[in-house]
């Protein structure tokens, strides 16, 4: 099956500085890449996602890229702002198994 | 997301009982999932079900019962036999995309 390692765990960033978190994942059939936010008692909400067919994609703020050939992808926030701190999970899949999910990265915004 | 409901918001279970989790989705989507969630943990998959009358073990499935009699429920229950479940639990649903419900919180008395 898909193993999603994430990195890292925790990250603080002062505010208006960028933040960078990165995955990696295992199955190669793997073809869709989501990331989810999680406030605190909350559900995870989708923010961004990527399939396999693009390299990279932007949201105003935030952007994702994949590189297929190393297995990584990475949650890119520019301009970072303090309604940003939160719990960022990355997942991979798109298969009948559905998404296997990283163990989640605490983003912490410093003002 | 507010497509997909669950209830309760909180819920205590005593020593040796079962207790049902409810998920509800009017989304339309084939496939749900049950997830639990502990302290700074990820997100641990429990059961899932691609389609009506069908469903599969997750990563953590002991202790767990499910069914899937209708497309638009998938209650969890939590049996005597899982021996630690405070935590979080999430219901999703979708087949790509996954869409969350609130949450339930489960605590031991």
């Amino acid at each position: 099956g898909e193993n999603v390692e994430q990195h890292p765990s925790t990250l603080s960033v002062q505010e208006g500085d960028s933040a960078v978190i990165k995955c990696t994942y295992s199955d190669s059939a793997s073809n869709y890449f989501p990331w989810y936010k999680q406030e605190l008692g909350k559900r995870p909400q989708l923010i961004i996602d990527i399939r396999s067919n693009v390299g990279e994609k932007k949201d105003q703020r935030i952007a994702v890229t994949l590189n297929k050939t190393a297995k990584h992808f990475s949650l890119h926030i520019t301009e970072t702002q303090p309604e940003d701190s939160a719990v960022y999970f990355c997942a991979g899949g798109g298969g009948a198994d559905g998404l296997t999910f990283g163990k989640g990265t605490h983003l912490i915004i410093q003002p | 997301d507010g497509g997909i409901t669950q209830s309760p918001k909180y819920l205590f279970r005593k020593e040796g009982q079962n207790v049902t989790l409810s998920c509800e989705q009017n989304l339309n989507h084939d496939a749900m999932y049950w997830y639990r969630q502990d302290p700074g943990q990820g997100l641990r998959l429990i059961y899932y079900s691609q389609i009506v009358n069908d469903f599969q073990k997750g990563d953590i499935a002991e202790g767990y019962s499910v069914s899937r009699e209708k497309k638009e429920s998938f209650p969890l229950t939590v049996t005597s036999a899982q021996k630690n479940p405070t935590a979080f639990y999430l219901c999703a649903s979708g087949r790509e995309t996954q869409y969350f419900g609130p949450g339930t919180r489960l605590l031991v008395l």
